[in-house]
């Protein structure tokens, strides 16, 4: 079965460096997302991404966040500059359609920032 | 916010039992969705409920939906060891242009053998 892949699983970065997250969407879905749960808390959307743009995104998502889809296939998430509380696991999704369509995940990528 | 909040926070209890847990959410949705997540992993979806349902099946899966409660309510029957994880409830509101699904804070499962 397809399945969402996310590299690296984790990633220790120093305080104020940048970090690029990677995940390869499984091949026909056309709407990807990511999620952060800091350690045993809630999964929180960070934002969704359809047709090469940002179709939603939540209060986290700052100005130090950005997506990008380079290519056909891989789907990423940048940190410019990481502090301290960016530290958490980072899901990628990917759905085939905009709703009524579940979300299939990735196993995540531990960020930690020291 | 359409979030939704699992009840109880956590749940333990013995091999073969069932295990029912609870969903409550604010806003309308277009239809409420199960994850489970085993430890240091993913979610997985387990179920899909459409707004204009109101029960699903699958396999030892049992969800119900009460839209004018705002609660929907995921049942294991015949718990395993395996069952143990967190379970969360998801609401979709992508219809209407809001693009996302939002996670509640879920409920942790623990089975005891």
């Amino acid at each position: 079965e397809p399945e969402v892949t996310q590299t690296p699983s984790h990633q220790v970065t120093q305080m104020g460096q940048e970090v690029i997250l990677r995940c390869v969407p499984i091949s026909n879905h056309l709407y990807f997302y990511w999620y952060r749960q800091i350690l045993g808390q809630k999964v929180e959307f960070l934002v969704s991404f359809y047709n090469n743009e940002i179709s939603e995104k939540s209060e986290i998502f700052d100005d130090q966040f950005s997506v990008e889809r380079p290519d056909g296939s891989n789907f990423t998430l940048k940190i410019r500059s990481t502090k301290l509380e960016d530290s958490a696991m980072y899901f990628c999704a990917s759905s085939y359609r905009s709703y009524n369509s579940p979300l299939h995940f990735g196993n995540g990528t531990r960020l930690t920032v020291t | 916010s359409q979030q939704g909040e699992e009840d109880p926070q956590a749940l333990s209890i013995q091999e073969g039992e069932n295990a029912t847990m609870n969903c409550s959410y604010k806003t309308s949705i277009n239809n409420l969705q199960w994850y489970r997540q085993n430890s240091g992993r993913g979610l997985v979806h387990l179920i899909l409920i459409r707004s204009n349902e109101r029960e699903k099946h699958s396999g030892r899966l049992r969800v119900t939906l009460d839209t004018s409660k705002k609660s929907s309510s995921l049942l294991i029957t015949a718990s395993r060891a395996a069952d143990t994880a967190s379970y969360f409830c998801a609401t979709d509101g992508r219809l209407n242009r809001d693009d996302k699904i939002i996670f509640g804070k879920g409920t942790r499962l623990h089975i005891l053998p």
